[in-house]
């Protein structure tokens, strides 16, 4: 049973246009969400974070928008650069920090 | 700073062999963590520590699959015996803290492990 869902496995997107990445999550006790960013060969790295207090996190060109009646939550990348093409994996909470829940990532493209 | 520090990379072996991963937190993070991460899936938790106390090991599965971190610092992960199922990439995390809502996860590169 998937709790975090990423149901685009993977996304091809020109240079300078938008990014987004989508997530679902089925467990209403999370509360909290970040977004991970992997290389080929290296492990996930932290790319930003949502509270559910919130709707909305922004850092330059990524920003989290978090819909919690809908259970959904969505990463833009804007503009998208080349060095943006790699996978990213949605994770969860609950509101006592207990175990992260990943999705099953999304690989990014971006074309120059 | 040094990262997290897997090792091997890349590790081969037959069904029913023993097989071992090794893990070097960044210095000073007291929780460590043993993800499992399977093709085309995100990564799953099999334990973690606080120093060298195992918290929360419930992922683990117990008949075949053993840790430790001794001196609360590195750790290794073991595997006996292997099973085609358990060809996957191991990944080592740290942190300051347990809490993720406050203390960032630095993942190490894991090792990938290809059972035959």
């Amino acid at each position: 049973d998937q709790q975090v869902k990423q149901n685009s496995p993977s996304l091809s997107v020109q240079e300078g246009r938008i990014s987004i990445l989508n997530c679902d999550y089925t467990n209403s006790m999370f509360d909290y969400f970040l977004w991970y960013k992997k290389y080929p060969a290296e492990g996930p790295t932290f790319l930003i974070s949502i509270s559910s207090i919130k709707d909305k996190n922004e850092d330059g060109r990524f920003t989290v928008f978090l819909n919690k009646s809908a259970k959904h939550l969505s990463l833009h990348i804007v503009p998208s650069q080349p060095g943006d093409s790699a996978v990213y994996f949605c994770a969860a909470s609950d509101n006592a920090g207990n175990m992260l829940t990943f999705g099953g990532g999304t690989r990014l493209m971006v074309k120059p | 700073e040094a990262g997290v520090v897997q090792s091997p990379r890349y590790k081969i072996i037959e069904k029913k062999q023993p097989v071992a991963f090794w893990c070097n937190p960044i210095s000073g993070h007291n929780t460590l963590y043993w993800y499992r991460q399977n093709l085309g899936q995100g990564p799953e938790l099999l334990i973690r520590y606080e120093n060298e106390e195992a918290v929360d090991d419930s992922q683990l599965p117990k008949d075949r699959f053993s840790a430790e971190r001794l001196k609360g610092v590195d750790s290794t992960l073991k595997i006996q015996p292997a099973e085609l199922g358990d060809s996957a990439v191991y990944l080592c995390a740290s942190s300051l803290g347990q809490n993720p809502l406050v203390y960032e996860q630095y993942f190490g590169p894991g090792t990938r492990l290809t059972v035959t």
